[in-house]
């Protein structure tokens, strides 16, 4: 069974940093692109980020480009996402996804339960 | 990157058929054959209904069907059932970045 486990949310001031965390588990993670998309309070989903299988591609909303950097560690099957500077704006439900296949243009299938990331002084 | 076109809100009563529409450019919905589609209920995920245009996931019921002209693509309900009732949002990929959203659509049965 396909297990997404977030971790890492919290309250942030403007400026500052976090990292989130993704535990996956029940499929080979290393042959998967990952997904981080977030979901502001009463908003749709917005896409952040997604990384290659190997790491070795990243891509990234304009909004976030800059400013957060995605990560994987397949040894331990985690995705990351390193978030700097952190505006009100990015207030919202982090969510981890993994897409359907092993295609770069499969869309996210499973999620996370999410990590909420609220950023207020 | 701009979001995609949806209408905010669509109602149908039960046993009727509504379709959901999503516009995009070039660029995503109209360039590429992967635009999908999710249901979300309130405080819950996304679920996956329809990908690349037409295919449905397996155990996703026959009465979701999608398709695409242009740079629109659609998401029909037929037999529309009360929990059916949720917000729908369709997604495409792009060359500009990889992926965007649409701005979702609130489904009510009537």
């Amino acid at each position: 069974e396909v297990q997404l486990l977030e971790s890492g949310g919290g309250l942030v001031q403007p400026g500052g940093s976090l990292r989130l965390s993704c535990a996956a588990s029940g499929f080979t993670f290393r042959s998967h692109a990952m997904s981080w998309v977030r979901q502001a309070p009463g908003k749709g989903p917005e896409w952040v980020s997604t990384i290659g299988g190997s790491g070795g591609s990243t891509y990234y909303a304009d909004s976030v480009k800059g400013r957060f950097t995605i990560s994987r560690d397949n040894s331990k099957n985690t995705l990351y996402l390193q978030m700097n500077s952190l505006r009100a704006e990015d207030t919202a439900v982090y969510y981890c996804a993994k897409p359907k296949d092993t295609s770069m243009v499969s869309p996210p299938d499973y999620w996370g339960q999410g990590a909420l990331v609220t950023v207020s002084s | 990157q701009s979001a995609l076109t949806q209408p905010a809100s669509v109602s149908g009563s039960p046993g009727q058929s509504i379709t959901i529409s999503c516009t995009g450019t070039r660029s995503d919905v109209g360039g590429y054959n992967y635009v999908s589609w999710y249901q979300q209920y309130p405080g819950k995920a996304p679920k996956l209904m329809i990908y690349d245009v037409t295919h449905r996931p397996s155990g996703i019921s026959n009465r979701f069907s999608g398709s695409k002209s242009g740079n629109t693509a659609s998401l029909t309900i037929s037999g529309l059932q009360a929990d059916d009732e949720a917000d729908y949002y369709c997604i495409s990929y792009t060359s500009s970045t990889l992926w965007v959203f649409g701005g979702g659509t609130k489904l009510t049965v009537l």
